[in-house]
């Protein structure tokens, strides 16, 4: 499968900061990426599909304005979270689509907000 | 609505015994089917899928799992496992193909006990 990286693997920022997220495929290329975060012992929630050159689409609840998506090309995409606040903090995944439905997933970056 | 259910929050199993974990998906036409599989601070790998064809699929680790359309069921087994299997393991869904969004179920913590 294609290998998908994240930086940083982890973040410690203060209540009020932004903070940003890479996620970069190393040997792949895909027009459609997502980004999802995960609460401790629960699933991955879909927080936004974004396709390169073109806006995301956000799920129902994720603030737009909060979470920036920049998918700059296909191998590259980058997640904002402006003013961050506690209740941000959570393990943020970053995923590539391949064929058939397939992703190829990021190892995940953690956000503590202090 | 499209859903996917693990019944099981965590199964509890020791070394060398077999394991099933269960998923339930909502009937669809379409629909391509995934286990992952997720090891502490990690992204997700992609364990299996069932796209058409055969029913049963295998991966390259011992795991298989079978797609029953009239059970809607995708259960992932096992017949010996390692302490090294233990893992959070989730089913997922993508209906009609070509969106590649998945739909992921709550995750199945399998722990593998000496």
């Amino acid at each position: 499968g294609a290998v998908v990286s994240q930086h940083p693997s982890w973040v410690i920022c203060k209540s009020g900061t932004s903070v940003k997220i890479e996620c970069r495929s190393l040997d792949f290329q895909a027009t459609t990426m997502f980004w999802y975060r995960q609460f401790p012992k629960q699933s991955l929630m879909l927080m936004a599909t974004s396709n390169e050159g073109s806006k995301a689409t956000y799920e129902q609840g994720v603030e737009k304005d909060k979470f920036l998506i920049n998918h700059a090309s296909l191998t590259l995409s980058t997640l904002t979270v402006t003013s961050a606040h506690p209740e941000d903090s959570s393990f943020y995944i970053c995923s590539f689509a391949g064929q058939d439905g397939e992703q190829f997933f990021g190892p995940g970056t953690r956000l503590t907000v202090l | 609505a499209q859903s996917v259910t693990q019944l099981d929050s965590q199964v509890p199993v020791f070394e060398e015994a077999p394991v099933e974990l269960r998923c339930n998906y909502s009937s669809s036409v379409s629909v391509y089917l995934f286990w992952y599989v997720q090891y502490p601070n990690q992204g997700l790998q992609l364990l299996l899928k069932y796209l058409s064809g055969s029913t049963l699929v295998e991966s390259i680790n011992g795991f298989e799992a079978e797609f029953n359309k009239s059970q809607t069921s995708f259960h992932l087994r096992k017949p010996s496992v390692h302490i090294s299997d233990t893992a959070e393991y989730f089913c997922a869904a993508t209906y009609g193909g070509a969106t590649n969004k998945l739909i992921f179920g709550t995750g199945t913590l399998l722990a593998v006990q000496p």
